[in-house]
């Protein structure tokens, strides 16, 4: 079946850790975004990535980092300067021709230990 | 700074009842419009994509744009308890930096009683 799969599904930080959450699309789709979300709260932009080996910053990048070395895959780096990363994290992808929704994995929710 | 405003709720209605939720949007040149279904714990759904202004129904879904107002909605005919969740209003950014990302508004908590 073709879709979004995000892992792990719960993931625990120590402090000083990074961690890293997997995206992977068999989509073929062109652009992949990382948001999170808080308790209440919409989805916030943290990066994304319209084509391979290119990203932009969102509004929350600070303390994240991502790579787009290939199209099915959008990794995202929760390193030790993002000071208060427990949130549910989102993936999503979209197809590269305009006005296409982004479509959703089942996220990652992250804690801190 | 895109701006995506919803009705705050929470919105509790009857089974059986119309549920409407409004959404208002800053970007004049906005094209694009989504509705995301997000049930509690879960990933938002797509619901609904409209486009053009006027009425878009599928199934007990109706979106309703007016671009001049800068207004969509979604109204929930026939409400059933499984549709209580939180409604996501997105729209899609049309100018230059904006190009490809969706803004999003808080989100609507929907409850349907029986």
């Amino acid at each position: 079946d073709g879709g979004i799969t995000q892992s792990p599904k719960y993931l625990f930080r120590k402090e000083g850790q990074n961690v890293t959450l997997s995206c992977e699309q068999n989509l073929n789709h062109d652009a992949m975004y990382w948001y999170r979300q808080d308790p209440g709260q919409g989805l916030r932009l943290i990066y994304y990535s319209q084509i391979v080996n290119d990203f932009q910053k969102g509004d929350i990048a600070e303390g994240y980092s991502v790579s787009r070395e290939k199209k099915e895959s959008f990794p995202l780096t929760v390193t030790s300067a993002q000071k208060n990363p427990t949130a549910f994290y989102l993936c999503a992808s979209r197809q590269g021709k305009e006005g296409q929704p982004q479509h959703f994995g089942d996220g990652t929710r992250l804690s801190i230990l | 700074q895109k701006e995506v405003e919803q009705n705050s709720g929470p919105l509790s209605v009857p089974e059986g009842a119309i549920a409407s939720l409004n959404c208002t949007y800053s970007d004049r040149v906005s094209q694009s419009f989504f509705w995301y279904r997000q049930y509690s714990g879960k990933s938002p759904e797509l619901i609904m994509s409209i486009y053009s202004n006027g009425d878009k129904e599928d199934g007990r879904f109706t979106a309703q744009l007016n671009k001049a107002s800068q207004y969509v909605s979604l109204l929930i005919r026939d409400s059933q308890p499984s549709d209580s969740a939180t409604y996501l209003c997105a729209v899609k950014g049309d100018r230059g930096s904006t190009l490809g990302r969706l803004y999003f508004g808080r989100g609507t908590q929907l409850t349907v009683w029986p």
